[in-house]
């Protein structure tokens, strides 16, 4: 089964600073996403990448940057942060057409 | 409009029970996959299904592409199966993206 971790687990920020969650997968899948959660809304797709180097953007990219540097990490940056970005954040990893696994999930709070 | 209409939106069951969620798409899915979120907020996977049926112990989905919707059934429900329940579907554009869309969830509280 995949495996796909995140950190941090949880963080706490002030409004217009940077913040960098990251993702790592071990399952060599080529395609990686990042999601947000909010109650009302289940969850929504940030960015997404097919591979290393590439990034695209998703459903709702306003105001967040990815970063795919390799096949196992992604990273879902936030140059500005604002309060309307406290939510919790998923990874996940699949095959282009084939399940997804997710994260445990990153808590943001921004203050 | 959602593409993913979810229903219920919660459900009470009690333990030895069952019952069905259920998803309609308003476009034309490639494949659904179902997750339980659990207490602790992990995403657990449950089924993925290009079409079909699959069943694992007390659960059991169908996906009806044609049709646009896909349900998950649940029997003999134990407190454990407490949680919200997701639905997320790939819309069939010809490219592979991956790319899922969510319902927003079924809450699902199974009490003795």
């Amino acid at each position: 089964e995949a495996a796909v971790t995140q950190s941090p687990r949880n963080k706490v920020a002030v409004t217009g600073g940077k913040v960098t969650l990251s993702c790592n997968q071990t399952n060599n899948h080529n395609n990686m996403y990042w999601y947000r959660q909010d109650t009302g809304h289940g969850l929504r797709l940030i960015h997404y990448s097919y591979g290393a180097g590439s990034t695209e953007k998703g459903d709702i990219p306003d105001g967040y940057k990815a970063s795919r540097p390799s096949q196992e990490n992604f990273s879902l940056i936030l140059e500005l942060a604002t309060p309307s970005q406290t939510s919790v954040y998923f990874c996940a990893s699949g095959l282009g057409g084939r399940e997804q696994y997710f994260g445990p999930g990153t808590r943001l709070t921004v203050l | 409009g959602d593409q993913v209409e979810q229903s219920p939106s919660a459900l009470s069951l009690h333990e030895g029970t069952g019952s069905a969620l259920r998803c309609n798409f308003t476009t034309t899915m490639r494949a659904v996959q179902w997750f339980q979120q659990n207490s602790r907020g992990s995403l657990i996977n449950l089924f993925y299904l290009a079409s079909g049926t699959k069943e694992n112990g007390r659960l059991k989905s169908t996906f009806n592409s044609k049709e646009s919707y896909s349900t998950l059934h649940i029997r003999d429900a134990q407190l454990e199966d407490s949680g919200t329940y997701f639905c997320a579907a790939e819309a069939n554009t010809g490219a592979n993206t991956g790319k899922l869309t969510f319902g927003h969830g079924t809450i699902l509280r199974v009490h003795p």
